[in-house]
């Protein structure tokens, strides 16, 4: 079964700094991966994803992340931070579960924006 | 579109007592799902559907209950609710499979158990 592992449980950047958010997953067969942002009292939303072809995704706000298979990471990166980019940030990989497929979600990581 | 609503937004119960979380999605989707939330652990998957009359278990069923008699909707039962039930529960939703589309989320609903 897959795994997913976001080191930094809380990341903290100043405004305009670069936003690097890191993901790593356990399979060796390359996955479909997301990445979520949850905003303040908030559901998730989706911010990219990768499924197949070009290995750099760019998503909303900004944001891109880079799919390295040989590393089997899915890094999730912003040049420079807004204090609106502050929420909680999850990484999460699909995985086939007995006959169907399912996300499978990482712990989270809070990005604080200091001005 | 309302996206995915879900009613109760807070709540508290006692040890004991049941409850029903509301969870409604007006785009048609045939894929639901309800998660919960603990802080530090991420998303967990309590159960989904596939479509109408049909559900599944995910990850940590124990102590839930669901029902899918409409597309729309998809209710979360909690029967003798614990205190280990204290979490955020989501509810989404999704036109195909979770692993390969974007889900959408409600906004969830706050549950503790004293």
């Amino acid at each position: 079964a897959q795994s997913v592992t976001q080191l930094g449980s809380h990341v903290s950047v100043s405004e305009g700094a670069l936003v690097l958010l890191r993901c790593n997953y356990s399979s060796s067969v390359p996955p479909y991966l997301f990445w979520y942002v949850q905003y303040p009292n908030q559901g998730l939303q989706l911010l990219l994803k990768y499924t197949t072809g070009a290995t750099l995704v760019k998503g909303i706000n900004g944001f891109e992340a880079e799919f390295k298979k040989s590393e089997t990471s899915f890094h999730l990166t912003k040049p420079s931070a807004h204090m609106s980019d502050a929420a909680e940030y999850f990484c999460a990989v699909s995985d086939r579960v007995d006959s169907s497929y399912k996300l499978i979600f990482g712990s989270g990581t809070r990005l604080l924006v200091r001005p | 579109n309302a996206g995915v609503t879900q009613t109760p937004k807070f709540r508290i119960l006692k040890i004991g007592q049941s409850m029903t979380l509301q969870c409604t999605q007006d785009m048609n989707h045939n894929y639901m799902y309800w998660y919960r939330q603990d802080p530090g652990m991420g998303l967990k998957l309590i159960y989904y559907s596939v479509g109408a009359g049909i559900t599944d278990k995910g990850e940590v069923p124990n102590g839930y209950n669901v029902s899918r008699s409409t597309t729309e909707d998809f209710p979360l039962r909690l029967e003798l609710a614990a205190p280990s039930q204290t979490s955020v529960y989501f509810c989404a939703s999704s036109l195909g499979l979770a692993g390969f589309n974007e889900q959408f989320f409600g906004p969830g609903t706050r549950l503790t158990v004293l």
